[in-house]
C-alpha cells in the first residue's frame, strides 16, 4: 500500500512553459485535492475532487487545471507557468469529502520557475 | 469564511522541555478542529483532531490539545519534547457541512527541539 504518491519530487521550469504534476493513491479514496505552500502561509487549496469526473476549484485556482477520469489519479496541469506559481505542491486524499475524515498527504513536488 | 491564526511562527525549545503551540480559529459556525505535523522532507501527517465530545484530545505520541470554544482557540501541548518532534506543525479547521473536504490551515509553527 503505496499511499499518496506524486511525482516528479523536483522540477525546474522557465516561465510559459506547461507541465503535469502526478499525483496517485492506491487507497480507493474519493476525495482529493491539491494545496500548494508557501512560506507562513501554511497550505492553500487550488483544486480538488469528490470523485471520478468531478472537480472544483479552491482558493487559488488560476493558472491550474485538473481532471479526474479514474478513482486513483488527479494530475495537476500548470497551463503556462510563472514566477509566483514556485511553491511546494501536495496532493492529499480522503476517504470521503466529509469533513471528519482524515486527509493522507503526498511527499509533495518542489518547483521552481525562473 | 474561517481563519486560522497560528500566533508563533518559530518555537525553539530544549530536549526533555514542555512546548506549547497557540492557535486562535475565526468562523461564524461550528468547526473540526485538526492538528497536522509535518517532518522535515516530508508531506503532512495527522497529529490530533477534536469533532465532539471531551474537549481534551490526545495523539499517541504524547501531544494533547484543548478545544476552547469561548475563545476560539486550540492549543497543542506536549509536556516533553523529544528531538525527534522537530517538525512544522499546522492547525486547520472545517466547519462540519462544508461542500468537499476542504481544510483552512493556519501559516504553521516550526518548531526546533534543541539537546
Amino acid at each position: 500500500n503505496a499511499g499518496v504518491t506524486q511525482t516528479p519530487k523536483f522540477q525546474v521550469l522557465k516561465t510559459g512553459q506547461s507541465m503535469t504534476l502526478q499525483c496517485a493513491q492506491d487507497m480507493n479514496h474519493e476525495y482529493m485535492s491539491w494545496y500548494r505552500q508557501d512560506p507562513g502561509m501554511g497550505l492553500r487549496l487550488i483544486h480538488y475532487s469528490v470523485g471520478a469526473g468531478i472537480t472544483d476549484q479552491g482558493e487559488v485556482p488560476n493558472g491550474y487545471n485538473v481532471s479526474r477520469s479514474t478513482t486513483e489519479d488527479f494530475p495537476l496541469r500548470l497551463l503556462s507557468a510563472a514566477p509566483s506559481q514556485t511553491s511546494v505542491y501536495f496532493c492529499a486524499s480522503s476517504y470521503t469529502s466529509s469533513g471528519h475524515n482524515e486527509q493522507f498527504f503526498g511527499p509533495g513536488t518542489r518547483l521552481t520557475v525562473l | 469564511a474561517q481563519s486560522v491564526t497560528q500566533l508563533d511562527s518559530q518555537v525553539p525549545v530544549f530536549e526533555e522541555a514542555p512546548v506549547e503551540l497557540r492557535c486562535n480559529y475565526s468562523s461564524s459556525v461550528s468547526v473540526y478542529l485538526f492538528w497536522y505535523v509535518q517532518y522535515p522532507n516530508q508531506g503532512l501527517q495527522l497529529l490530533l483532531k477534536y469533532l465532539s465530545g471531551s474537549t481534551l484530545v490526545e495523539s499517541i505520541n504524547g501531544f494533547e490539545a484543548e478545544f476552547n470554544k469561548s475563545q476560539t482557540s486550540f492549543h497543542l501541548r506536549k509536556p516533553s519534547v523529544h528531538i525527534s518532534d522537530t517538525a512544522e506543525y499546522f492547525c486547520a479547521v472545517i466547519p462540519p457541512k462544508a461542500a468537499g473536504n476542504k481544510l483552512t490551515f493556519g501559516g504553521g509553527t516550526r518548531v526546533l527541539v534543541k539537546p
